[in-house]
């Protein structure tokens, strides 16, 4: 299994970025994927999962109409479209894979390295 | 949401030694907490899930225990590769997964 993140990038504030999760080792279609970020000094933050089919999408309150993740399953890759960044969205953005067995009802199985994403005027 | 909290913040412990890592939770998650490890520039790895199940390649110095609210990470005679970032995250309650701040072990 690997997850590769990419897109990541210093933006001003109110800036956007689309952020891409190129996976590859399992059937990409079958598995929901999440974001999950990490900002210096903090204990990571779930953002945003999409569903294998990309039917079902949930985000945390702190981006809810600010982010948007989505995936094409014929690249096999998930994206997160960050738009309205703030200050505080600075971050490391990692994509993660549940287990094929339990889903998305389980822990994060595996991760990519992440994308740094840099919110400054 | 469910808030986890971790303790200590640093842990200093010599290799071959033991280390023990708590959570906590602010309502009980049964036994759906996770356990993960990362390193400076690495992925994050998944160590213990459903509490005290080790994941796929985790040696056995690493277990875990506990339910409800109260969880424990329990690394038996430490070794080198093992200093690093642990954080906790349960899955029992979502959206949102919440995770803790997590606990650096150092030399």
């Amino acid at each position: 299994v690997q997850l590769l993140e990419s897109g990541g990038g210093l933006v001003e504030p109110g800036g956007s970025l689309r952020l891409s999760c190129a996976a590859s080792g399992f059937t990409f279609k079958m598995e929901a994927i999440s974001w999950v970020r990490q900002a210096p000094g903090k204990g990571p933050e779930w953002v945003s999962l999409v569903s294998g089919s990309g039917a079902t999408t949930y985000y945390a309150d702190s981006v809810k109409g600010r982010f948007t993740v989505s995936r094409d399953n014929s690249r096999n890759t998930a994206y997160l479209q960050v738009d309205s960044l703030r200050v505080d969205d600075t971050a490391i953005y990692y994509c993660a894979k549940y287990s094929t067995i339990i889903g998305w009802n389980g822990p994060l199985e595996s991760w990519g390295q992440g994308t740094l994403v840099t919110v400054s005027s | 949401d469910i808030v986890m909290t971790q303790f200590p913040a640093t842990l200093s412990v010599s290799p071959g030694e033991r280390a023990t890592l708590s959570c906590r939770a602010s309502q009980s998650v049964g036994s759906s907490l996770a356990w993960y490890q990362r390193k400076p520039g690495q992925a994050p790895r998944l160590l213990i899930y459903a509490a005290s199940t080790r994941a796929t390649g985790i040696p056995d110095r690493f277990s875990g225990s506990g339910s409800g609210t109260e969880f424990t990470l329990t690394i038996s005679s430490l070794q080198s590769e093992d200093f690093a970032l642990y954080f906790c995250q349960q899955y029992g309650d979502w959206p949102p997964y919440t995770f803790g701040p997590g606990t650096k072990l150092e030399i």
